[in-house]
């Protein structure tokens, strides 16, 4: 039973425009969601999180909204660049424990 | 801040024996580290909490006496593969969480059993 789901694998986008990663959660307990950025044999660095009491959080080029009632989360990236180009993962927490989604591999082009 | 380390980077070993993985948060204390498991294009699975002090707290379906774990200090976690088998060798990543919910990871370590 997957709690967090990107239903997207994958996601290519030009240079200069908007890059826009989505989430889904099934479980209304959690309390916390994060955005991690990885690359291949690296650990996950921490991107933005935003508490469920919170329907937005903004830090630079990165804004995280939450829809509650959707159960929804995405992370906006503007303007992206190439050097954005990794595998994106969104993490619910729970009692201290975070649940990753699938990760979505993030392509922007020159 | 936030860094976390973890030694080594890379292993490789025979079955049968075991392995050690330090983890180690280098800038501040963590009361609390996480140890997960990642597969070729596949999900972070976390395996197991582990609180500064005491046992550590294992997910379902993963084996305890396989995978040690010690967590002796507020910087220092370690991970113990047992008897490593081929079906062991995977991509082993440690966390330490901050004050909020955010956890800060480590650069993993690549296990390939022979």
């Amino acid at each position: 039973d997957q709690q967090v789901k990107q239903n997207s694998p994958s996601l290519s986008v030009q240079e200069g425009r908007i890059s826009i990663l989505n989430c889904d959660y099934t479980n209304s307990m959690f309390d916390y969601f994060l955005w991690y950025k990885k690359y291949p044999a690296e650990g996950p660095t921490f991107l933005i999180s935003i508490s469920s009491i919170k329907d937005k959080n903004e830090d630079g080029r990165f804004t995280v909204f939450l829809n509650k009632s959707a159960k929804h989360l995405s992370l906006h990236i503007v303007p992206s660049q190439p050097g954005d180009s990794a595998v994106y993962f969104c993490a619910a927490s729970f009692r201290g424990k975070l649940i990753f989604g699938q990760g979505t591999e993030l392509s922007v082009k020159p | 801040g936030a860094v976390v380390s973890q030694h080594p980077s890379w292993v490789i070993c025979k079955s049968g024996t075991s392995v050690k993985i330090e983890c180690r948060s280098l800038d501040f204390q963590a009361t609390t580290m996480f140890w997960y498991r990642q597969f070729p294009k596949q999900s972070l699975m976390l395996m197991a909490t582990s609180n500064e002090g005491s046992k550590a707290t294992y997910e379902q379906g993963v084996e305890k006496d396989k995978f040690l774990i010690n967590h002796a200090s507020l910087t220092l976690s370690t991970l113990t593969v047992t008897s490593a088998h081929p079906e062991d060798s995977s991509f082993y990543i440690c966390s330490a969480r901050g004050q909020k919910a955010e956890q800060f990871f480590g650069p993993g370590t690549r296990l390939t059993v022979l």
